[in-house]
């Protein structure tokens, strides 16, 4: 069954460094998610994507966030400076269109730590 | 405001026992629920969804949900718990129009006792 990977699993960056989290969504999927996971708090969505261009963005997506499709498959995240409270687990999702019934696919996380 | 509330942050069963995990929104447009579980380390797996039709969906472990709509509500069911259910449950709400965010509720910790 096609899965939504990430990498890498886990990432430990100083505060300040840049990071860029990277997803491999489902093949023949069309739209692309960013959601975030701060540690004991709900899921909250930051960003999705659609034919190149982000389609929606939540408020905690500010100029600091930027997301990329480089190639054919991967779609990315990056996150320019980071700070203290980026620290979360970051799910990438991807969802095609069958009919009118969107259903998004969650790859596994990455958990990032910012010291 | 659009939001999603899971009433109960930790439940524990007895294994065998039946399950139930409440589940109720407040969204502005037509509601698609889904519930997703999480297992430690693990990232988020679909268990089942309701885009219209039958108020009863079922899904993927033995697991279903009712949607009521006068309730607002999309609780979780499951007859007979197994100790591979323990992990954290997920109810989400979103919108027809793809690449729309889904919103979350903040879970549900279920654990199983032997």
């Amino acid at each position: 069954e096609p899965e939504v990977t990430q990498t890498p699993s886990h990432q430990v960056t100083q505060m300040g460094q840049e990071v860029i989290l990277r997803c491999v969504p489902i093949s023949n999927h069309l739209y692309f998610y960013w959601y975030r996971q701060i540690l004991g708090q709900k899921v909250e969505f930051l960003v999705s994507f659609y034919n190149n261009e982000i389609s929606e963005k939540s408020e905690i997506f500010d100029d600091q966030f930027s997301v990329e499709r480089p190639d054919g498959s991967n779609f990315t995240l990056k996150i320019r400076s980071t700070k203290l409270e980026d620290s979360a687990m970051y799910f990438c999702a991807s969802s095609d269109l069958t009919g009118r019934q969107e259903t998004q696919y969650f790859g596994p996380g990455t958990r990032l730590l910012v010291l | 405001a659009q939001s999603v509330t899971q009433p109960d942050i930790h439940i524990t069963v007895s294994e065998g026992a039946s399950l139930e995990l409440r589940c109720n929104y407040s969204y502005g447009a037509t509601p698609y629920l889904f519930w997703y579980v999480q297992s430690p380390g693990q990232g988020l797996q679909l268990l089942l969804k309701y885009f219209s039709g039958d108020t009863l969906v079922q899904g993927i472990k033995g697991f279903e949900a009712e949607f009521k709509r006068s309730q607002s509500s999309f609780n979780l069911r499951k007859p007979s718990v197994h100790w591979s259910d323990a992990a954290e449950y997920f109810c989400a709400v979103g919108a027809i129009q793809a690449g729309t965010a889904l919103i979350f509720g903040k879970g549900t910790t279920l654990s199983v006792s032997s």
